[in-house]
């Protein structure tokens, strides 16, 4: 079955602990992409890749890593949490920029 | 950059009734345009799209349409039922970025 998954679904941590959400795409897309989702503000993209080892910033990067050394996969690096990066953070994959984004399920980060 | 206007955030219809979302967005060299739904607790997953050379799209109960020179673009829901209830997330794409920008969202409640 064509899908993305995200893993943890759900993740309670402190402020300062590193953490990693990983994301994982098995049609072979070539962009992948990480928002975060906050009442009120509907989706932001943080990060996005284009392909292998090809990443740039999206709208609202601060205090967040990824990193693209497969095509599968695209990891979210929080080195350093802080409160306000509590949220729904969800991962996206495209075939090609400008066409449909398949979401992952959904990672709700609570940064205590 | 972009800048994506969606109203209303809340819309309340009875089922069988007509429901339309409009959204507005700022950059005319923006040219991709996807809806989104998403169901309460779930990821969100494309329902239709609209690209800038088309006028209108139609998929059974659901159309969007688009307007080039004034900048928005509409989903209308005919004969809602209460499957529709969700909230909704307009997108507009410049054919040259890899940053959609996502409306802040629209909660469509359909009333038995």
């Amino acid at each position: 079955e064509a899908q993305v998954t995200q893993n943890p679904r759900y993740l309670i941590t402190v402020t300062g602990k590193k953490l990693t959400v990983t994301c994982s795409q098995n049609m072979n897309h070539e962009y992948m992409s990480w928002y975060r989702q906050d009442p009120g503000l509907g989706l932001r993209q943080i990060y996005y890749s284009m392909n292998v080892e090809v990443t740039d910033k999206g709208d609202v990067p601060e205090g967040y890593k990824v990193s693209r050394k497969e095509k599968r996969n695209f990891p979210l690096i929080l080195e350093s949490p802080s409160p306000n990066q509590t949220s729904l953070y969800f991962c996206a994959s495209s075939l090609i920029k400008n066409t449909e984004a398949f979401f992952g399920q959904g990672t709700r980060l609570t940064v205590v | 950059g972009e800048n994506v206007e969606q109203h209303p955030s809340t819309l309340s219809v009875q089922e069988g009734d007509s429901a339309v979302i409009k959204c507005t967005y700022s950059d005319s060299a923006s040219n991709y345009f996807p809806w989104y739904k998403q169901e309460l607790g779930k990821r969100p997953q494309l329902i239709i799209d609209i690209r800038s050379n088309v006028g209108e799209k139609k998929d059974q109960r659901i159309a969007v349409t688009l307007n080039k020179t004034a900048k928005h673009f509409s989903l209308h829901i005919t004969e809602t039922q209460p499957e529709d209830s969700a909230v909704y997330f307009c997108a507009a794409e410049e054919g040259g970025s890899y940053i959609p920008t996502f409306g802040r969202g629209t909660s469509l409640i359909v009333h038995p």
